[in-house]
């Protein structure tokens, strides 16, 4: 079955304490993203990838790191979360088909509390 | 910069009647995708309907349909024989193609189907 999977699904924990969300995705696809979701702000994006060690910054990457060494895996980082990094956060992959079609997959999200 | 606006942020509806959500965005790319995506108390991220914008012809997906205005970037998604499933909060969505497919999201409208 494609999909995008996300780990943790819920997470609990402390100022400064880092933290790892993974993201995994089972469809070969070049494209990933992070967004973090807050209530009155829709979905904003924090990271991209375009393809393996190729990563660029979306419109709220501060206090984020991403890696991309595998085609498959897109890890966000917090080095040092603090609570306004309290928020649902979202990954996804695609990829855009020869006949100009696109394909997007998010993950089930992961809601993360930081107190 | 993309940007898209929703600007109902709530929205009610009497079950088996019709009802209209409004987006607008503002680009200068000319290869782009249009989405609306439905997320209900799950969280889950559904894809309700996507419109390529070299398409003139508005997408259809049984009871939903968009009414696509390209000159005036507007992408309204209209809900025909409303259900109480349908009951969720709506996000529309832009995505550059290839540049790594970024999606931009609007702000949301929570939509509540009345029995």
């Amino acid at each position: 079955e494609a999909q995008v999977t996300q780990n943790p699904r819920y997470l609990i924990t402390v100022t400064g304490k880092k933290l790892t969300v993974t993201c995994s995705q089972n469809m070969n696809h070049e494209y990933m993203s992070w967004y973090r979701q807050d209530p009155g702000l829709g979905l904003r994006q924090i990271y991209y990838s375009m393809n393996v060690e190729v990563t660029d910054k979306g419109d709220v990457p501060e206090g984020y790191k991403v890696s991309r060494k595998e085609k498959r895996n897109f890890p966000l980082i917090l080095e040092s979360p603090s609570p306004n990094q309290t928020s649902l956060y979202f990954c996804a992959s695609s990829l855009s088909t020869l006949g100009g079609r696109v394909k997007a997959f998010f993950g089930q999200g992961t809601r993360l509390t930081v107190v | 910069a993309q940007t898209v606006t929703q600007s109902q942020p709530e929205m009610s509806v009497q079950e088996a009647e019709t009802v209209t959500l409004s987006c607008t965005y503002d680009t200068s790319e000319s290869n782009y995708y249009l989405f609306w995506y439905k997320q209900p108390p799950s969280r889950q991220m559904i894809l309700v309907i996507r419109q390529e914008a070299y398409k003139q012809q508005n997408a259809t997906e049984n009871r939903f349909s968009v009414n696509f205005q390209k000159a005036a970037k507007s992408f309204s998604l209209k809900i025909s024989d409303s259900q109480l499933g349908d009951t969720a909060m709506y996000f529309c969505a832009f995505m550059k193609r290839n540049t790594g497919n970024q999606f931009y999201f609007g702000t949301g409208t929570s939509l509540t189907v009345i029995p």
